[in-house]
């Protein structure tokens, strides 16, 4: 089965600098998809970024970018110019394919909690 | 606004007491789709649905229950509460196809207590 990994737990990070939030996938398929999440002390899980198997350019989205490499299996999130507004739980997730009707559902990581210090 | 909307949004209950909390999207969305969370777990699956009338478990199915009887409804059912169903509950959906590409859409989230 397909399975991600997040192995930091927390992270620290000083305001205005970059921070990387590391992700491993396992999977047999040659076309999926990779997702990041961040979730607030709200609770929502607001989506960030997509990274696709067969996308050759890294993925970016403001100050979001994801570090694809896929010979590794990794699909880590960078964060540049870290602000205070970006302490949260993120979160790391991949679609896989489901056990019935051809379809699919995301996985996800078990988070990364990112504490931004002035 | 395209939204999934979950209710309630905290709940404390007491074991054994029925409980259903709603999901709703306004998308026409095929698919949807329930998630607990816990720390330490990540988010894991508990039901999905294809579309009205189809549904099917996911990872950890035991002490729920779902209907999709209208499209835009996806109601999860806790017949008897036990306090190993306290957690962070939410509801996701996404169109039916659009292959790879299609984005997940989540609900707000329902904080669930049962002591």
């Amino acid at each position: 089965a397909q399975k991600i990994t997040q192995t930091q737990p927390g992270m620290f990070v000083q305001e205005k600098e970059a921070v990387t939030l590391d992700c491993t996938y396992d999977t047999s398929d040659q076309s999926y998809g990779l997702f990041w999440y961040k979730q607030p002390s709200s609770g929502e899980m607001i989506f960030l970024i997509y990274q696709g198997s067969y996308d050759e350019q890294n993925a970016t989205e403001g100050r979001y970018s994801l570090n694809f490499q896929k010979a590794r299996k990794s699909a880590n999130l960078v964060i540049s110019a870290s602000q205070l507004g970006d302490s949260a739980m993120y979160f790391c997730a991949m679609r896989e394919r489901q056990r019935s009707y051809n379809t699919d559902k995301l996985i996800f990581g078990t988070g990364t909690r990112l504490q931004v210090f002035p | 606004e395209a939204q999934v909307t979950q209710n309630p949004r905290y709940l404390i209950t007491v074991t054994g007491k029925k409980l259903t909390v709603t999901c709703s999207q306004n998308m026409n969305h095929e698919y949807m789709s329930w998630y607990r969370q816990d720390p330490g777990l990540g988010l894991r699956q508990i039901y999905y649905s294809m579309n009205v009338e189809v549904t099917d478990k996911g990872d950890v199915p035991e002490g729920y229950k779902v209907s999709r009887k209208e499209k835009r409804n996806f109601p999860l059912i806790l017949e008897s509460p036990s306090p190993n169903q306290t957690s962070l509950y939410f509801c996701a959906s996404r169109p039916g196809t659009g292959g790879i590409l299609s984005g997940y859409t989540f609900g707000s989230g329902t904080r669930l207590t049962v002591v």
